[in-house]
């Protein structure tokens, strides 16, 4: 068990830019969850994989945002034209999905992004 | 909607101090409440988690227990140390039904003094 990884740790691009961020989650969890945090505030939901399946998204993603997990392995998430406000750290979680400990999320680091 | 809120920190104990933070929540129903502990430059971890009213989670020396009645979570530890020194997070989730992401208060800062 190596954990939750995310890649880059840190991302820091000029507004306007696109920008994408991978996850690979613990090698057995079938579900991945995207959050974003900003500042002195808890992470907030943004979307949720069940295997490939991008089953949940929330308002907070707009259409500049966008998720994959192509054969339910690893996860990226896109961001297009980036706005200063959208500078804050995201997070990557896995859980089992189907265990004891389903409802059990394991974070990754982070991968803290500055738009200028 | 569903949301959960904390006492605001930051706090600042001695060492061996008793440590309560607070936390309520509203949501229709019992979700699963959840603490999560972030120490300085590293990611988020779970540390207790509570599924049903009157269950107790603990880990660590820390404890909360699930009261359905006044929708609290309060996480409470004995004696706090120096490595305790952490952002607190609570959390709620519906896990079992098409949701289960968590939602998170807005953490509480514990720096603990030698």
């Amino acid at each position: 068990d190596t954990g939750v990884s995310q890649d880059p740790r840190h991302k820091i691009t000029k507004r306007g830019q696109n920008v994408t961020f991978r996850c690979d989650p613990i090698s057995e969890h079938n579900r991945l969850y995207w959050y974003r945090q900003t500042l002195g505030q808890g992470p907030e939901f943004l979307t949720y994989f069940q295997n490939e399946a991008q089953l949940e998204k929330s308002r907070l993603l707009s259409d500049r945002f966008s998720a994959e997990r192509p054969k339910g392995s690893f996860s990226t998430l896109e961001i297009q034209r980036t706005e200063q406000g959208d500078s804050a750290m995201y997070l990557c979680a896995s859980s089992p999905g189907t265990s004891g400990r389903a409802d059990e999320q394991y974070f990754g680091p982070g991968t803290r992004l500055t738009v200028t | 909607g569903d949301s959960v809120t904390q006492m605001e920190g930051p706090v600042t104990l001695s060492e061996e101090a008793f440590l309560t933070i607070n936390c309520t929540y509203t949501a229709t129903g019992y979700p699963s409440l959840f603490w999560y502990v972030q120490y300085p430059g590293e990611g988020l971890q779970l540390l207790l988690k509570a599924t049903k009213a009157d269950d107790k989670g603990s880990n660590k020396g820390f404890e909360a227990t699930y009261r359905k009645e006044t929708t609290s979570f309060h996480l409470e530890k004995g004696s706090v140390q120096v490595s305790d020194s952490a952002v607190y997070f609570c959390a709620l989730s519906w896990y079992g039904g098409s949701q289960g992401n968590l939602i998170f208060g807005k953490g509480t800062k514990l720096s603990v003094k030698p």
